[in-house]
């Protein structure tokens, strides 16, 4: 059965860089599939931040692409989410996820339990 | 700004049937990109509850069913458990975007 746990500080400043890794258990991250991360600020609804490919291709959502850069690493079955100059407003529980389905009809089906971020000085 | 809405509550007896809608726009679900829905317990992750408009995970019981239609697509559940209350939230893709995107989100409540 394939697992994700996220993991990281729970309490980051503002201006400084949210960093968040997402470990993956029961598959091979270089096996195949996108990877992604999506968050969920208390009591609001979901929001995609980006996807990632065992070979490092990367999208992200246009609205955050210019703090956002996932990376993986292959050899410890792990992505990771760094987004660089949070504010308040990036307060959230970030999930960790895989994309499944195919072009056009994609959706995620595997997730994290998720991770608080809260962001304050 | 969620360019999915959908209801903010809904809710039903035990034993009714209940819908939810999600409506889109003609870069989303009105393009031909599938719908599917995700069911969040209370302090839980989303689960994948329909995927493809309307097709089940395994696991997930045939009271769960899905249909689109245009610009929009629906969520019904029938025969409503106490354990269905939750909030629900389909997703799509917007090709004016590039992005997945997600619905407002729907609790659901049982009488």
């Amino acid at each position: 059965q394939v697992q994700l746990q996220e993991s990281g500080p729970g309490l980051v400043k503002p201006s400084e860089t949210l960093s968040l890794t997402c470990s993956v258990s029961g598959y091979y991250i270089d096996s195949g599939y996108y990877w992604g991360w999506i968050r969920q600020p208390p009591g609001k609804g979901l929001e995609w931040i980006g996807n990632i490919y065992h070979s490092g291709s990367t999208d992200y959502n246009p609205s955050l692409k210019s703090r956002v850069t996932i990376s993986v690493d292959t050899s410890k079955n792990q992505f990771s989410l760094k987004l660089s100059s949070v504010t308040a407003a990036d307060t959230a529980v970030y999930y960790c996820a895989r994309r499944g389905g195919s072009t056009g009809w994609y959706y995620f089906n595997y997730w994290g339990q998720g991770a608080l971020v809260t962001v304050s000085s | 700004q969620s360019l999915l809405t959908q209801p903010p509550s809904v809710s039903g007896a035990p034993g009714q049937r209940v819908t939810i809608s999600c409506t889109g726009s003609s870069s989303n679900i009105g393009a031909g990109y599938g719908v599917h829905w995700y069911q969040q317990l209370p302090g839980t992750a989303p689960k994948l509850l329909l995927f493809g408009d309307n097709n089940r995970p395994s696991g997930v019981p045939d009271r769960f069913s899905g249909s689109k239609s245009g610009t929009s697509a629906s969520l019904a559940i029938t025969g409503l458990q106490a354990e269905d209350e939750a909030d629900y939230y389909c997703q799509s893709y917007d090709n004016t975007l590039s992005a997945y995107v997600f619905g407002t989100g729907t609790k659901v409540t049982v009488l």
